[in-house]
């Protein structure tokens, strides 16, 4: 069964900082993997996806990378913004027959003033 | 284009009651499913329906039952209510399963059972 584990859980860094979210996941027989963004009460925004020939996307300040034989993706973001707060959720979609996405806990991220 | 709206926002619920979520998209997407977001445990999900006409269990589709009434519309049902079942719904929908597009999901409903 796919497992997928972020950490941090929580993040707070000042406006400005450029910081590395990890996630991982068990099972490296993936179709792809993405990111979310999730603000408080609100539902998910999907952020970047990247597909299991692909070792990279980027959109704006942000950038992720994915290591399939490792388990493991980054999403980096660059010159933080108070706007960025939110919690951030990866995803990854198993290549089996019942392909679903498989989430994890998400990171909190804080940026500061 | 309102992407994928969902009805009610809230809800309360006594344990024993029944009633449906309402989810709908204007995408004209091919799949739909349903979530649930607790505390700790990440989005799960429920059911899905890879196109109009069928439907799927997920990973915790015990005390649900889904209707994907035409292409647009996917509704989840909860026959009796209990409080295990107080949690956060969303509904998604993308193109297909598998492909190169994302998931696009709803604001959620809150569904409290006392």
């Amino acid at each position: 069964k796919q497992e997928v584990t972020q950490i941090p859980a929580a993040l707070s860094v000042p406006e400005g900082e450029n910081l590395v979210l990890n996630c991982s996941f068990t099972d490296s027989a993936i179709y792809n993997l993405q990111w979310f963004r999730q603000d408080p009460g609100k539902g998910l925004t999907s952020l970047l996806l990247i597909q299991s020939s692909q070792r990279e996307q980027t959109s704006g300040r942000l950038n992720a990378s994915l290591d399939k034989s490792s388990g493991r993706s980054t999403l980096y973001i660059a010159a933080s913004q108070p706007g960025d707060s939110a919690t951030y959720l990866c995803a990854v979609l198993d290549s089996g027959t019942a392909s679903k996405l498989t989430f994890g806990t998400g990171t909190r991220l804080q940026v500061t003033l | 284009n309102a992407g994928v709206t969902q009805t009610p926002k809230f809800q309360v619920l006594k344990t024993g009651q029944s009633m449906t979520l309402q989810c709908a998209q204007d995408m004209n997407h091919n799949s739909m499913y349903w979530y649930r977001q607790d505390p700790g445990m990440g989005l799960r999900l429920i059911y899905y329906s890879a196109s109009e006409g069928t439907t799927d269990k997920g990973e915790v589709p015990n005390g649900y039952n889904v209707s994907r009434l035409n292409k647009r519309e996917f509704s989840l049902r909860l026959e009796s209510a209990a409080p295990s079942q107080t949690s956060v719904y969303f509904c998604a929908s993308s193109y297909e399963i598998v492909g190169t597009d994302t998931q696009y999901f709803g604001p959620g409903t809150r569904l409290t059972v006392l």
